[in-house]
């Protein structure tokens, strides 16, 4: 079955650093990635989707310029969080669109800013 | 705009039991509705799905009925086992865009 994988799958970091997540479609190509934060016993929130090749559109309360994703291929997304501070600490999880319909999750990164 | 709810948990049944897990949707439109579950420490696993009404998605001994008259699109299981212990996330995906919107997840707990 289609496989997504994330990196790192935890991180921890000091206040005002930035951090990169990868996300990776290993066995299939995805035009459109999507990246959702969840809080601890609350569900997916969907932050931004992102299109190989154009600029990601971002939920209604998401900074753009904290959480920049770059899509740069069929099977790559990232998301940077720039100048993270604790309360951006979180689990982060993308997922990947096959086909219409259909989205694969990654496993998720714990991001923890101290 | 578009949401899910769904029973808050932890439901906590003992094995052999009969699991329902409801949930709920506000939708413009015609969505498709999707159970998934999240084992520790793993992703989100699709379990289930059901694209238009009256559709009943089915997977492992789950089932869910898309109901459009009541908005819903509950989990059933007949007998649960100590491995379905995770947490089930119900979702809606907006046709027009893709994107998905999740319940809040309901943790389940089986007991031998």
């Amino acid at each position: 079955g289609a496989v997504v994988s994330q990196h790192p799958s935890w991180v921890i970091c000091k206040s005002g650093t930035s951090v990169k997540i990868e996300c990776r479609s290993l066995d299939f190509q995805a035009t459109t990635m999507f990246w959702y934060r969840q809080f601890p016993k609350q569900s997916l929130m969907l932050m931004a989707t992102s299109n190989e090749g154009s600029k990601a559109t971002y939920e209604q309360g998401v900074e753009k310029d904290k959480f920049l994703i770059n899509h740069a291929s069929l099977t790559l997304s990232t998301l940077t969080v720039t100048s993270a501070h604790p309360e951006d600490s979180s689990f982060y999880i993308c997922s990947a669109q096959a086909r219409a319909d259909t989205q694969y999750f990654g496993p998720g990164t714990r991001l923890t800013v101290l | 705009g578009d949401s899910v709810t769904q029973m808050e948990g932890p439901v906590t049944l003992s094995e052999e039991a009969f699991l329902t897990i409801n949930c709920t949707y506000t939708a413009t439109g015609y969505p498709s509705l999707f159970w998934y579950v999240q084992y520790p420490g793993e992703g989100l696993q699709l379990l289930l799905k059901a694209t238009k009404a009256d559709d009943k998605g089915s997977n492992k001994g789950f089932e869910a009925t898309y109901r459009k008259e009541t908005t819903s699109f509950h989990l059933e299981k007949g007998s649960v086992q100590v491995s379905d212990s995770a947490v089930y996330f119900c979702a809606l995906s907006d046709r027009s865009f893709n994107k998905f919107y999740f319940g809040s997840g309901t943790k389940l707990n089986v007991k031998p």
